[in-house]
């Protein structure tokens, strides 16, 4: 199964609050975790990415959780911000012998009320 | 340096045409991924090309194909179009085939009447 199920669809979080994100996975084969934002009207921007031999990965406002066992992964925002009002994807691949493509969620509409 | 660059930016056809969709990749890139996003979804595979060669395919009908030119830019081309083909088109580019970093240009909107 190659389905990746990402929840909550939608999210409102007061400024500075903690937004987050969930997503679980089947297949044992992915080896690599990205976190995407969308703007409306626009592409795809990586924000961060994680692989399983790490549990955790951080940068700036934004931090991956990753539970192997569990199959399931988080993005945080600390910090909400305005500006962070965006869709939010995971995605995960199965790397070079799977062409590197990469299976996304359903998304996550973020807006972050000031 | 210029991301990746899609072209139209927006297009409308009716049922039955024929489309094809253009993509420039990150200079030095040499992988195209194509993707597929329905509104309120999100992307699907189409295809992956490295050295002028496709890599990877999803779950797509014969109506779409794609090519890769020397100088690594991508066509998308889809046939018979139908309505359902209504989408955001990504194009996504990385370095090469084994480099999961994949980077997306704007899309290009397509409009099946």
């Amino acid at each position: 199964q190659q389905q990746v199920k990402q929840s909550p669809q939608s999210l409102i979080v007061q400024k500075g609050g903690i937004s987050i994100i969930n997503c679980a996975y089947e297949n044992t084969a992915f080896d690599y975790f990205p976190w995407y934002q969308q703007f409306p009207g626009k592409g795809p921007a990586l924000l961060i990415a994680i692989r399983p031999d790490v549990s955790e990965k951080k940068e700036g406002r934004f931090t991956i959780s990753f539970n192997k066992s569990a199959k399931q992964f988080s993005l945080h925002i600390m910090d909400s911000q305005p500006g962070d009002s965006a869709t939010y994807f995971c995605a995960a691949s199965m790397g070079a012998n799977a062409g590197n493509m990469l299976t996304f969620g359903g998304g996550t509409r973020l807006m972050v009320k000031p | 340096d210029a991301g990746v660059t899609q072209s139209p930016t927006h297009l409308i056809k009716t049922r039955g045409q024929h489309v094809t969709l253009r993509c420039s990749p990150i200079s030095g890139h040499k992988s195209v991924s194509w993707y597929q996003q329905v509104l309120g979804q999100g992307p699907q595979f189409i295809f992956q090309y490295y050295e002028k060669e496709e890599r990877g395919r999803g779950n797509f009908p014969d109506r779409f194909s794609a090519r890769q030119f020397p100088n690594y830019s991508s066509e998308l081309n889809v046939n018979a179009l139908l309505l359902g083909d209504s989408a955001l088109y990504l194009c996504a580019s990385s370095l090469a085939r084994a480099t999961d970093t994949q980077y997306f240009g704007p899309g290009t909107r397509l409009t099946v009447l």
